[in-house]
């Protein structure tokens, strides 16, 4: 059974629009939820976090939303650039983490 | 330079021939942790540790096994290795058990033939 799912799989946003990255969790023993950035050839990169006791979370750019009751947390990326173009990965944690499958975001010129 | 390091970056090798995978990082972490990625299903965690001589498996463990014997390496070894078995393995570390970021190394990249 798969812990977290992630949506969409891929997503391509024109320069300057807003990408989001929807997650959904089964475990409501997570207390952590962190969202990376893979580059092609890299390992992932913490991009942003959030606790279950906090609803948004915003660095730049960057903004996670979290629903508890709907054990759902999504990221927005505002005024996408071409070098956000990467492969993100959501996840849940408590000791173990359980990542989502990914999304390849492509921001194209 | 804060980082996990991992060696070998790539490795080919055939069914049941033993291999280990080393892992070290040099910022005193407590918390490493081996995954393996694959295509559509993100990263999946074989192992963790959270500190010397105290390992768990995570949501993947079979046929793998790991060690700490100090706290700044953590190999993984695959001792009868198969097919099921080529991936991309990530070695990472982090201050925190599970809630703390976590430092991933470059990756190693597994073929078994």
């Amino acid at each position: 059974q798969q812990q977290v799912k992630q949506s969409p799989q891929s997503l391509i946003v024109q320069k300057g629009g807003i990408s989001i990255i929807n997650c959904a969790y089964e475990n409501t023993a997570f207390d952590y939820f962190p969202w990376y950035q893979q580059f092609p050839g890299k390992g992932p990169a913490l991009l942003i976090a959030i606790r279950p006791d906090v609803s948004e979370k915003k660095e730049g750019r960057f903004t996670i939303s979290f629903n508890k009751s709907a054990k759902q947390f999504s990221l927005h990326i505002m005024d996408s650039q071409p070098g956000d173009s990467a492969t993100y990965f959501c996840a849940g944690a408590q000791d173990k983490f359980y990542f989502g499958s990914g999304t390849k975001l492509n921001v194209k010129p | 330079e804060a980082q996990v390091t991992q060696n070998p970056r790539y490795l080919i090798t055939v069914t049941g021939k033993k291999l280990t995978v080393t892992c070290s990082q040099n910022m005193n972490h407590e918390y490493m942790s081996w995954y393996r990625q694959d295509p559509g299903l993100g990263l999946r965690q074989i192992y963790y540790s959270m500190n010397v001589e105290v390992t768990d498996k995570g949501d993947v463990p079979e046929g793998y096994k790991v060690s700490r014997k100090e706290k700044r390496n953590f190999p993984l070894i695959l001792e009868s290795p198969s097919p099921n078995q080529t991936s991309l393995y990530f070695c990472a570390s982090s201050w925190m058990l599970g809630g703390g970021e976590q430092y991933f190394g470059p990756g190693t990249r597994l073929t078994v033939t």
